[in-house]
């Protein structure tokens, strides 16, 4: 069965500091992981996927097979970077895709 | 902006009701999902709809059920409702393997 883990439901830091968003993921296949956002009053949005291998809006996460994480980190967190992020698990074999597995979501707060 | 709508944005029910929720993507993506999200919660996979075939379900009953348009538009129905049905429910259509949100429809069943 597959299982995202988003271990910290809350996260706070001061602007300026570095964030890490831990994801653990579990599945039998080939995994496609994502990260998507949701800031106050928006739809969920995608952020990064680990096939792109970009660094969007300073976030960067790499895919770490031997330890099923997906983390997302940023050097120096920016107080607009404050909202839910969650994790996600797709199936990146074959033609099937989507069917996404989310995380239950980490709330980061970015303090001035 | 992939341009996902989905009306109405709440709606409100008793239990053992029936509710259609709807969905419009753009054109072109002719995949669409829909996805539970519980408050607190990370959204659920409903199932998924490829050229109007169901095309994948999650641990979802029968009750829920769906269909899909020829004009990119597709219907998300949930029978007999129950009050643990109250959610927030998410259409996603996808393009080149990533899955984009519409806005959610606001559900409470009383």
């Amino acid at each position: 069965a597959q299982r995202v883990t988003q271990p910290e439901k809350l996260l706070s830091v001061f602007k300026g500091a570095p964030v890490e968003l831990k994801c653990n993921y579990s599945y039998s296949g080939s995994p496609e992981l994502f990260w998507y956002v949701q800031y106050s009053r928006q739809r969920l949005q995608l952020l990064l996927r680990h096939i792109s291998r970009e660094s969007i809006k300073g976030f960067t996460a790499d895919l770490n097979k031997g330890e099923t994480s997906f983390h997302l980190k940023k050097p120096f967190a920016q107080e607009e970077d404050s909202a839910m992020y969650y994790c996600a698990l797709g199936n990146a074999g074959g033609t099937s895709y989507g069917k996404l597995t989310f995380g239950q979501g980490t709330i980061l707060t970015v303090h001035p | 902006e992939t341009g996902v709508t989905q009306s109405p944005t709440h709606l409100i029910k008793t239990r053992g009701q029936q509710v259609t929720l709807r969905c419009s993507s753009q054109s072109g993506h002719n995949t669409v999902s829909w996805y539970q999200q519980a408050l607190g919660q990370g959204p659920q996979f409903i199932f998924q709809y490829y050229r109007e075939e169901e095309n994948g379900r999650g641990n979802f009953p029968p009750r829920f059920s769906g269909l899909q348009f020829p004009n990119y538009s597709s219907e998300l129905n949930v029978n007999a409702l129950e009050l643990d049905d109250s959610a927030l429910y998410l259409c996603a259509s996808s393009l080149d393997r990533a899955e984009f949100f519409g806005p959610g429809t606001r559900l409470t069943v009383l």
